[in-house]
């Protein structure tokens, strides 16, 4: 069965500097992977994703994550954070099962942006 | 837009009580999905279903049952509510095929007391 670990459960930084969210999974065979972002009180969005083709992928307010296939990583950075950033972060990995799919999370990293 | 709406936001029920939430997906989803989610512990997967009537247990799936009788609705059921049952429930659906990133209802957060 697929895990995935999220080793930093709270990751602190001041508001324009950059950060990374660290992602790594359990094991190589191909694999569908995603970051998705809770705010407070609220459902979680997917922020980005992997499906395959390049391996850097970017989302739309400015975060990007690289598939390291040979280091089963999936981590994700931003350049320059915003108070706005300020948020859980969670990794996910998909697996199969049978005919379809399901999602392994991570626990969780909360970022705390201040300024 | 996907949608999944989740029938409540906040629960507050009694121990022993049977408790039902429910979640609707206007996409069309053939699967649906129910975790819970603790701090520290991330996402657990309770139930998920694939199609109508057909269920699959999760990773923690002790305490609850699941019913899908229409391909839109999927019900979380706690049959006897405990207050170890208290923490955040989140309802999601995918395509059974392809891009299968999941989307999310807001979330009920539930006290049992």
């Amino acid at each position: 069965a697929q895990s995935v670990t999220q080793l930093d459960s709270q990751v602190p930084v001041f508001e324009e500097a950059p950060v990374e969210l660290r992602c790594n999974y359990s094991s190589s065979v191909s694999v569908y992977l995603f970051w998705y972002v809770q705010y407070p009180n609220q459902g979680l969005q997917l922020l980005l994703k992997y499906l395959s083709g390049s391996t850097l992928v970017e989302s739309i307010n400015g975060f990007e994550a690289e598939f390291n296939k040979s280091q089963t990583s999936f981590h994700l950075r931003k350049p320059s954070v915003h108070i706005s950033d300020t948020a859980e972060y969670f990794c996910a990995v998909s697996e199969a099962l049978g005919g379809f799919q399901k999602l392994v999370f991570g626990t969780g990293t909360r970022l705390l942006v201040s300024p | 837009d996907v949608k999944v709406t989740q029938s409540s936001r906040y629960l507050v029920k009694r121990t022993g009580e049977k408790v039902f939430l429910e979640c609707v997906q206007d996409m069309d989803h053939e699967n649906m999905f129910w975790y819970r989610q603790d701090p520290g512990l991330g996402l657990r997967l309770i139930y998920f279903s694939y199609d109508v009537k057909m269920k699959e247990k999760g990773d923690i799936p002790e305490g609850y049952s699941v019913s899908r009788e229409k391909k839109e609705r999927f019900s979380l059921i706690l049959e006897s509510a405990s207050t170890n049952q208290t923490s955040m429930y989140l309802c999601a659906s995918s395509l059974v095929q392809g891009r299968t990133e999941a989307f999310f209802g807001q979330g009920t957060r539930l006290t049992v007391v």
